[in-house]
């Protein structure tokens, strides 16, 4: 089975700075999506954004953006601009485009924001 | 439109009842899964259901169950509750037929506490 690392269980940032949060996964697939979802105290899990494996452009959804490495099997989460509301948990997620819909998810990173 | 959601919200329960949760899936979309989320760990897959059949199952014991109606809802059912079953439900929507990544939208959860 697929595994996601998420070796940063807390993180914090200042707001209105930038904060990255690391993922690693490990697969032998060539073909996947991943994904980076956020879990607010209310605990509905939304997602923030997301990646095609064959895709060599990094996405980018307004203030966040992601650095996918393939080769290093990294996929990590920028965060630009840092606001309150972002404070949450973060899941990194993947799922393999031939074996199914599973999605496996990382252990998550705690991001506090600070005024 | 109207996202995913789940009833109940809440749940408390004793060893060995048994519990059903039930979820309704994003308007337009088709296909449920259903993930157990323990405190302080990432959500981990029981099973998808599509077409009313389970479609792919997770390392989940057999008490877990499910089952989805012609309108796409669907139910998990837990049987002889251990107290190692107290987690957070998350029922997560999909269109199967979609192109792309097969994005997961995820409801509120429903928290279950066995005593």
């Amino acid at each position: 089975a697929q595994t996601v690392t998420q070796s940063q269980p807390e993180m914090s940032v200042q707001e209105a700075e930038t904060v990255t949060l690391s993922c690693t996964y490990d697969t032998s697939e060539s073909d996947y999506y991943l994904f980076w979802y956020k879990q607010p105290p209310s605990r509905q899990m939304i997602l923030v954004i997301r990646q095609e494996a064959y895709k060599q452009q990094n996405a980018t959804e307004n203030r966040f953006s992601v650095n996918f490495q393939k080769a290093a099997k990294s996929f990590s989460l920028k965060i630009s601009d840092s606001q309150l509301g972002d404070a949450a948990m973060y899941f990194c997620a993947y799922r393999s485009a031939f074996t199914g819909n599973q999605f496996y998810f990382g252990t998550g990173t705690s991001l506090t924001v600070i005024p | 439109d109207a996202g995913v959601t789940q009833s109940p919200t809440h749940l408390i329960k004793t060893r060995g009842q048994q519990v059903t949760l039930r979820c309704s899936p994003k308007s337009g979309h088709d296909t449920v899964s259903w993930y157990q989320q323990a405190l302080g760990q990432g959500p981990q897959f029981i099973f998808q259901y599509y077409e009313e059949e389970e479609r792919q199952r997770g390392n989940f014991p057999d008490r877990f169950s499910g089952h989805q109606f012609p309108n796409y809802s669907s139910e998990l059912n837990v049987n002889a509750l251990l107290l190692g079953d107290s987690a957070l439900y998350l029922c997560a929507s999909s269109l199967a037929m979609s192109e792309g990544a097969g994005t997961q939208y995820f409801g509120p959860g429903t928290r279950l506490l066995v005593l």
